[in-house]
């Protein structure tokens, strides 16, 4: 089956230390997404990649870093600049734009506990 | 910039009765809009989208939502709820020349038995 694996599925962190959420897709997609969700706040853009190699900063990005180095992968690292961690963060991907679809397909997320 | 409105926090409805979520949105250019559910501790799935063409658009579980350009609206809309709809449904908007969509707060739906 076609689909995006986020793991784990509950992570628990130390405050001032980094942590890397792994997101990958086997669905062959071109663009890949980060996004940290918080109640009652939707979902939150942090970097996107349309295409291998190449990312952008997403709305709030400050405090993490991405690296998209093959198609099917696309880590998420948490530093220890990032004030607030403690979130749930879900990762999708999207076909390229030129398929016309523009649907994101999603991961089942990562619930991150910084203490 | 872009924004969107779901009026609606929290929304109970009683099974087998008829409900609207609300989604409004500002842009001064084209969009294509979309609605996502998202069950408890999972990721979203996409219950429908518009691109173009009619402005009544179907989508998955009997749900059905219609654009209206004059209103910036893309309400969400079934007939008749299950105890299953219970989720967070939230509305999206991307810009027709742009690649980020934007996501609403979120509404809960609560689907009393």
């Amino acid at each position: 089956d076609g689909g995006i694996t986020q793991s784990p599925k509950y992570l628990f962190r130390k405050e001032g230390q980094n942590v890397t959420l792994s997101c990958e897709q086997n669905l062959n997609h071109d663009a890949m997404y980060w996004y940290r969700q918080d109640p009652g706040q939707g979902l939150r853009l942090i970097y996107y990649s349309q295409i291998v190699n190449d990312f952008q900063k997403g709305d709030i990005a400050e405090g993490y870093s991405v690296s998209r180095e093959k198609k099917e992968s696309f880590p998420l690292t948490v530093t220890s600049a990032q004030k607030n961690p403690t979130a749930f963060y879900l990762c999708a991907s999207s076909i390229a734009r030129a398929s016309h679809s523009y649907e994101q397909y999603f991961g089942p997320g990562t619930r991150l506990t910084v203490t | 910039a872009q924004s969107v409105t779901q009026l609606d926090s929290q929304v109970p409805v009683f099974e087998e009765a008829p409900v609207e979520l609300r989604c409004n949105y500002s842009s001064s250019v084209s969009v294509y809009l979309f609605w996502y559910v998202q069950y408890p501790n999972q990721g979203l799935q996409l219950l429908l989208k518009y691109l173009s063409g009619s402005t009544l658009v179907k989508g998955i579980n009997g749900f059905e939502a219609e654009f209206n350009k004059s209103q910036t609206s893309f309400h969400l809309r079934k007939p008749s709820v299950h105890i299953s709809d219970t989720a967070e449904y939230f509305c999206a908007v991307m810009k027709t020349s742009y690649d980020k969509v934007i996501f609403g707060p979120g509404t809960s739906l609560s689907v009393i038995p």
